[in-house]
């Protein structure tokens, strides 16, 4: 069966410090990958996308992602956490049964301390 | 372009009122998505759209829910009777079909509230 996998509720991380925001995954075919955030009280916005190529795919506000096909992950990443970066970030992976809809992981709360 | 224009932005209601949740998708984009996103059940996909033919209902919890689109810029979400467990926000989504990565973009939600 497909799915997304968003293992932590809520991730913690001081400002100014490295954040890391997990997701794995599990498709047939090849995995198209996405992260979006959604800040209080608004609608969920892109961040990035993996369809192919580069393993290291960076995204909008200095996010990142790395794909690492062999853990089955799409791992999002910033080097130097904001306390603006304080939202719920979600992974999705496209439903290749469905062809158009996507899988939607469970959301992960980030809260970024000053 | 404004982007994916949902109305009313909140809306309170009493049980067995209906709700009539409107959509302007992004012009031009082919697939239109209805969501509900509740803090108990997190994001759920109730229906989508492909040039305005319904696809996949499968996600609408009861015949109390019915999606139309009745052309490409406009779909309406109605829940009648409504009841307090239908309280969530519903977010509106549409994306180009015919070109990769089929991102999905978002509406502002509605937030609705059955009393």
């Amino acid at each position: 069966a497909q799915s997304v996998a968003q293992p932590e509720d809520q991730v913690n991380v001081a400002e100014g410090n490295p954040l890391t925001v997990k997701c794995t995954y599990s498709v047939s075919g090849n995995p198209y990958l996405f992260w979006y955030v959604q800040y209080p009280n608004r609608g969920l916005q892109f961040l990035l996308k993996y369809i192919t190529g580069d393993n290291l795919v960076k995204g909008s506000y200095g996010f990142e992602a790395e794909f690492n096909k062999s853990q089955t992950s799409f791992h999002l990443k910033k080097p130097s956490a904001l306390v603006s970066d304080s939202a719920l970030y979600f992974c999705a992976v496209r439903d290749w049964k469905s062809n158009y809809q996507l899988i939607w992981g469970a959301g992960t709360k980030l809260i970024i301390k000053p | 372009d404004a982007g994916v224009i949902q109305s009313p932005r909140h809306e309170v209601t009493e049980m067995g009122q209906e709700v009539t949740l409107r959509c302007k998708p992004i012009s031009g984009h082919d697939y239109l998505f209805w969501y509900r996103q509740t803090m108990m059940r997190g994001l759920e996909l109730l229906i989508y759209f492909n040039n305005n033919v319904p696809i996949d209902d499968s996600g609408m919890p009861e015949d109390r829910f019915s999606a139309k689109m009745p052309n490409a810029s406009f779909s309406t979400l109605k829940i009648q009777p409504s009841e307090p467990r239908d309280s969530a926000v519903y977010f509106c989504a549409s994306s180009l079909g015919r070109e990769l990565p089929y991102e999905q973009y978002f509406g502002p939600g509605t937030r609705l509230t059955v009393t």
